[in-house]
């Protein structure tokens, strides 16, 4: 069975500073990988996928994520953080071909110092 | 704007009695979801629907009682519940239920069980 785990249950950074969020899995084949952030009071929202193809992959908010196989990862990142990204990171882990079997992981508490 | 709405968005209820989760997509899409997140716990997946047929239904306890009575409505019947059952619900809504068919999230109902 599939798993997804995100190591860093809270960080901190400096507004303007890059931020990367680690995120593992585990599955046989490749998987569907997902990140999806979580503001206060609200629902979660995809911030971008990997399917196949490109291992570097673009999102939205200027949010990027790397499959790197060899490591089982799929770590987020951005440049330059905002005061706006403050929010809790999901990364989540598919297997199969019903979005049923997306499993997510704990979550990443984002907060920015400013 | 998000394209699920959910009512209410905070509900206190008491053990004995009966309330209902509302969820409404306007994305035209034909799977739905019913999601439980508790603190520290990841995400649970509670029910699927896809085209108003009951898909999936992760070994959920029968005082959870969902309904789908078109695919751009969805609720949850909530009785005699406990106060671990306190969480925030969140309902998702895709295109298909495939893993490529990105998950909509509203945001939530806070549910608290006295």
């Amino acid at each position: 069975a599939q798993s997804v785990t995100q190591p860093d249950i809270h960080i901190t950074v400096s507004e303007g500073a890059s931020l990367e969020l680690r995120c593992n899995y585990s599955y046989g084949a490749t998987p569907y990988l997902f990140w999806y952030v979580q503001s206060p009071g609200q629902g979660l929202q995809l911030l971008l996928k990997y399917f196949s193809g490109d291992t570097l992959v673009q999102g939205i908010k200027g949010f990027e994520a790397e499959f790197k196989r060899s490591q089982s990862s799929f770590n987020l990142r951005k440049p330059s953080v905002h005061w706006s990204d403050a929010a809790e990171y999901f990364c989540a882990v598919g297997a199969g071909s019903s979005a049923s079997k997306i499993i997510f992981g704990s979550g990443t508490r984002l907060s920015i110092r400013p | 704007e998000t394209g699920v709405t959910q009512t209410p968005r905070h509900l206190v209820m008491g053990m004995t009695n009966k309330k209902s989760l509302k969820c409404e997509q306007h994305l035209g899409h034909n799977a739905m979801y019913w999601y439980k997140q508790s603190a520290k716990k990841p995400l649970e997946l509670m029910f699927v629907y896809s085209l108003e047929e009951r898909v999936e239904n992760n070994s959920v306890p029968s005082r959870f009682s969902p309904e789908c009575p078109n695919s751009s409505h969805l609720f949850l019947h909530l009785h005699t519940l406990q106060p671990e059952d306190s969480a925030l619900y969140l309902c998702a809504s895709s295109q298909g239920p495939g893993m490529d068919s990105p998950l909509h999230f509203g945001n939530g109902t806070r549910l608290t069980v006295t």
